[in-house]
């Protein structure tokens, strides 16, 4: 099975100042048709995952363009270019190359 | 608009099954996989597999394999994840998340509200 990792798990960052999120594969998540099957999720507090990132630098429908996401092969990051307070929650990377689906341990980020 | 209405919280006994419910509308069912990934509480995401809605077959993570069973309901438009053998370990809420079969890539664009499953003797 894949190895996720994420870093840091925890961020604590002042509304306006910019934020990123590392995640790590043990293997590469290029797929032969040229996509990398990495995702972004955010989980805000008591509420279900909400798609931000998909195939490592779309973003969903809806999701401000403060979001981006970049990366290839195993190594892969979230930006936020400026967080707002309503960004609070845990951010979750996956793997969606090959099942089993296999989520990073998750990005807590608090508001200053 | 979309919507994926998940079925109410359950208790139940260790070694018995839960049989929890996603009905979704606003679009064309059949045109999607539907994905349940669990989360243990004070934890992360857990996928646990999928079903293809309109051909029934099915993928489950290793660690359900034998386990768990996903079904769906293609004249009511609500998929099912069927978890037998419960113990302490499987306490947790379960999410239903679709999946759009005809585009690249997989990811869940739309989340249920989740089923909280506690296991308690």
């Amino acid at each position: 099975d894949f190895v996720i990792t994420q870093s840091p798990l925890s961020l604590l960052v002042t509304p306006g100042e910019p934020a990123s999120i590392s995640c790590r594969s043990s293997q590469s998540l290029l797929y032969i048709n040229g996509y990398t099957y990495l995702d972004w999720y955010l989980q805000k507090p008591g509420q279900s995952p909400q798609l931000l990132i998909y195939l490592t630098s779309n973003r969903a429908s809806g999701v401000p363009d403060r979001f981006s996401g970049s990366g290839s092969g195993t190594d892969f990051t979230l930006k936020i270019s400026r967080v707002e307070a309503e960004d609070a929650g845990v951010f979750y990377c996956v793997q969606s190359l090959e099942t089993p689906y296999i989520f990073g341990q998750g990005t807590k980020l608090e508001i200053k | 608009q979309v919507r994926l209405v998940q079925s109410g919280a359950e208790v139940k006994k260790p070694g018995a099954s839960v049989k929890v419910s996603c009905e979704a509308s606003g679009y064309t069912f059949t045109d999607y996989y539907m994905h349940w990934v669990r989360q243990v509480p004070g934890q992360g995401l857990e996928w646990m597999g999928w079903v293809n809605l309109n051909s029934g077959a099915t993928d489950f993570a290793p660690k359900f394999q034998g386990r768990v069973t996903m079904t769906r309901d293609t004249a009511t438009d609500t998929a099912y994840m069927e978890l037998s053998r419960l113990t302490s370990g499987d306490t947790a809420l379960y999410y239903c998340a679709r999946d759009d079969a005809l585009q690249a890539g997989t990811f869940f664009d739309y989340w249920g509200q989740g089923t909280l499953v506690t296991i308690s003797s």
